[in-house]
């Protein structure tokens, strides 16, 4: 596709049970950024990828969550033993480097509901 | 990270111009002036940015002052569409070093645009 795509665009889960995001960034973006957001708040950085590597993961608010990036490509949010307070929307971002001379293209969101 | 300091909400009329202020006094001689916007229920998109000298592009112009310690997004004329809560980001341009690449999101302004 043209854009950044996230999915499912919709998540609801138990407390205490695992969730997997999904982001796919516009093809031949290098620099991969995740966010979340939480309701009626700004966005809060998590992690940034530059290829597969994670040079800056200092957004990550616990253990509980991580994230990886395979072929340079796709990236998987991971959140384990979800708590309530992780209901946020998280959105994906890539962009064709990671310097400060361009721009970053975001996904629509995975809106996550922990009930 | 240098701060911004934005309004926390705007308001103004369709087809009127509309500037958004953005105070940066601790801006440094690297740091690029990004903007971005968030429409309801979106991901943030890019808007423009700049260094020193004003900046024009199809969406907004930018104007930047003379000492950098704040900046100015115009949009020209208003619509509806416009509506959304807009972000001013400093951006360190010393080059590709750890946690230079991550856009930090404040609160924004939330413009509104009366018909």
């Amino acid at each position: 596709g043209a854009g950044v795509s996230q999915s499912p665009s919709n998540k609801v889960t138990e407390k205490g049970k695992d969730v997997e995001l999904r982001c796919d960034p516009i093809s031949g973006h290098t620099a991969l950024y995740w966010y979340r957001q939480s309701l009626g708040q700004g966005l809060e950085f998590l992690i940034y990828f530059q290829g597969n590597s994670a040079p800056d993961k200092s957004g990550l608010p616990s253990d509980r969550f991580s994230a990886e990036r395979t072929g340079g490509s796709v990236s998987t949010l991971t959140i384990q033993r979800t708590q309530q307070e992780d209901s946020a929307v998280y959105l994906c971002a890539s962009s064709s480097q990671g310097g400060f001379h361009t721009e970053a293209f975001f996904g629509q969101g995975t809106r996550l509901t922990v009930v | 990270d240098a701060k911004t300091t934005q309004p926390n909400s705007m308001e103004s009329n369709e087809e009127e111009p509309v500037h958004l202020p953005c105070n940066h006094s601790t801006i440094s001689g690297t740091d690029y002036i990004h903007w971005y916007r968030q429409l309801p229920s979106q991901g943030p998109e890019y808007v423009i940015h700049g260094l020193t000298s004003n900046v024009n592009n199809r969406m907004a112009s930018l104007a930047i002052a003379e000492d950098r310690k704040s900046s100015t997004l115009i949009l020209h004329r208003a619509t509806l569409r416009d509506a959304a809560v807009y972000y001013c980001i400093l951006r360190d341009g010393r080059g590709i070093i750890q946690g230079a690449q991550k856009l930090v999101f404040g609160q924004g302004t939330r413009l509104t645009i009366n018909p």
